[in-house]
């Protein structure tokens, strides 16, 4: 069975400060997707990123960067120079297993507060 | 493109009564919808999952006859929750997968229904 573990439940920071998001994953298959999701207040999720298994490259997108490392199982999310506008929660989530119905799994989310 | 409408988007209705909540995919076709339940401060928790034209697949410990679920094209899918009580208050959201596309998925907005 996949799980998808956020140890972090809140985490406050000022702003400009950089922040890293934790997501440790279990699975059992070898091919599967780990993505990250945004729910500001209004509760819409926002896709961030999605990375296959295959592909350990890591990724910057302007301020947000992923780490992946298959080795222990982490998919960690960094915001560099925080702004107020990224307070959210924030999901790490994993589907498994190529098919018509991949399922996500999501963690239990990280609610970043960013102080101005 | 990919976008994803839910309708309503807010619901009251008071216990016993029954609410439908439609989830759209506008601008593509969608093969499978997962519907997703949300608990404040909580996680996305898989309710089903429903391939158009046939009948939706159930999540351990959802009730089949309570939560009714209809995909009958490939734009939509509906949520009916029955004979409705307070504890089925919670943020109901979809999501659509393309056809072909299983790793993808589009989330709509959100349902918050709140059963009086």
């Amino acid at each position: 069975a996949q799980k998808v573990t956020q140890a972090q439940t809140e985490i406050s920071v000022v702003e400009k400060e950089d922040v890293t998001l934790d997501c440790v994953y279990e699975t059992r298959d070898t091919t599967y997707y780990l993505f990250w999701y945004k729910q500001p207040p209004s509760g819409e999720l926002v896709f961030l990123i999605r990375r296959n298994s295959f592909d350990e490259q890591n990724e910057i997108s302007g301020r947000y960067s992923w780490n992946f490392q298959k080795s222990t199982s982490s998919f960690n999310f960094t915001i560099t120079a925080s702004q107020v506008v990224d307070s959210a929660v924030y999901f790490c989530a994993l589907s498994e297993a190529p098919g018509a119905n991949s399922k996500l799994t999501f963690g239990k989310g990280i609610t970043l507060s960013v102080r101005p | 493109g990919a976008v994803v409408s839910q309708h309503p988007s807010w619901v009251i209705c008071k216990s016993g009564t029954s609410v439908k909540i439609e989830c759209r995919s506008l601008d593509f076709q969608a093969t499978t919808m997962f519907w997703y339940r949300q608990f404040p401060k909580q996680s996305l928790m898989l309710m089903a999952t429903s391939n158009e034209g046939s009948k939706a697949t159930y999540e351990q410990g959802v009730e089949k006859d309570k939560f009714l679920i209809n995909h009958a094209s490939l734009t939509l899918s509906t949520l009916t929750v029955t004979s409705a009580h307070p504890e089925d208050s919670s943020f109901y959201i979809c999501s659509a997968q393309p056809g072909g596309k299983v790793y993808e998925q589009y989330f709509g907005p959100g349902t918050r229904l709140t059963v009086t």
